[in-house]
């Protein structure tokens, strides 16, 4: 069975403050990814990676960086967090070359 | 990039009732489309997906099709029951192999 979890299911932070939201899979996948999810919006990519030390920008990457260092592990960072980058934040992975995403439970981000 | 555009935004049916759910895509060149059921408070999970090589896949009581032509498809859920209640999202993966979603389909079946 696919487990994908996330460091943090809530986390309060405030603004300027850098913030890590660290993904981690353990079925070997080399895809992962970093959404985030807005009511009205659906969700977004951020950023993903199809390999370790490789990244790409998603759709809505500004104010947002990442890292894999190692396979099973994913990071977003948030250089300098923003009101505006309140939201719940949500990892998935796959099998590369399979089409079907695992979600983690996902981070709501709070940043006041 | 590939723009999808999904409706209703929400969506009230009777228990029993069936419930269509529509998405639309702008990419020619997308090829798989997944549809995800996110349950309060949880991770969302595929339920069904269909190629593009196809043009109807059915699962006991959910199904989507596919036309290509006009670039649209739907989920249609028959028999609906309370523990469908979700949001539902669409997705649609073109040659990048990214997914674009919907913006998510609020489904209440009321008892």
């Amino acid at each position: 069975d696919v487990k994908v979890t996330q460091s943090s299911r809530y986390l309060v932070k405030r603004t300027g403050e850098k913030v890590f939201l660290e993904c981690v899979q353990d079925m070997d996948h080399e895809n992962m990814f970093w959404y985030r999810q807005d009511p009205g919006l659906g969700l977004r990519l951020i950023y993903f990676s199809y390999d370790v030390k490789m990244k790409e920008k998603g759709d809505i990457p500004e104010g947002y960086s990442v890292s894999r260092e190692k396979k099973e592990r994913f990071s977003l960072i948030l250089e300098s967090a923003s009101t505006n980058q309140t939201s719940m934040y949500l990892c998935a992975s796959r099998v590369a070359g399979d089409d079907e995403q695992y979600f983690g439970p996902g981070t709501r981000l709070t940043v006041t | 990039g590939e723009n999808v555009e999904q409706h209703p935004s929400t969506l009230s049916v009777q228990e029993g009732d069936s419930a269509v759910i529509k998405c639309t895509y702008s990419d020619s060149a997308s090829n798989y489309f997944p549809w995800y059921k996110q349950e309060l408070g949880k991770r969302p999970q595929l339920i069904i997906d269909i190629r593009s090589n196809v043009g109807e896949k059915k699962d006991q009581r959910i199904a989507v099709t596919l036309n290509k032509t006009a670039k649209h498809f739907s989920l249609h859920i028959t028999e609906t029951q309370p523990e469908d209640s979700a949001v539902y999202f669409c997705g649609s993966s073109g040659s990048a192999r990214q997914l674009t979603f919907g913006s998510g389909t609020q489904l209440t079946v009321l008892p």
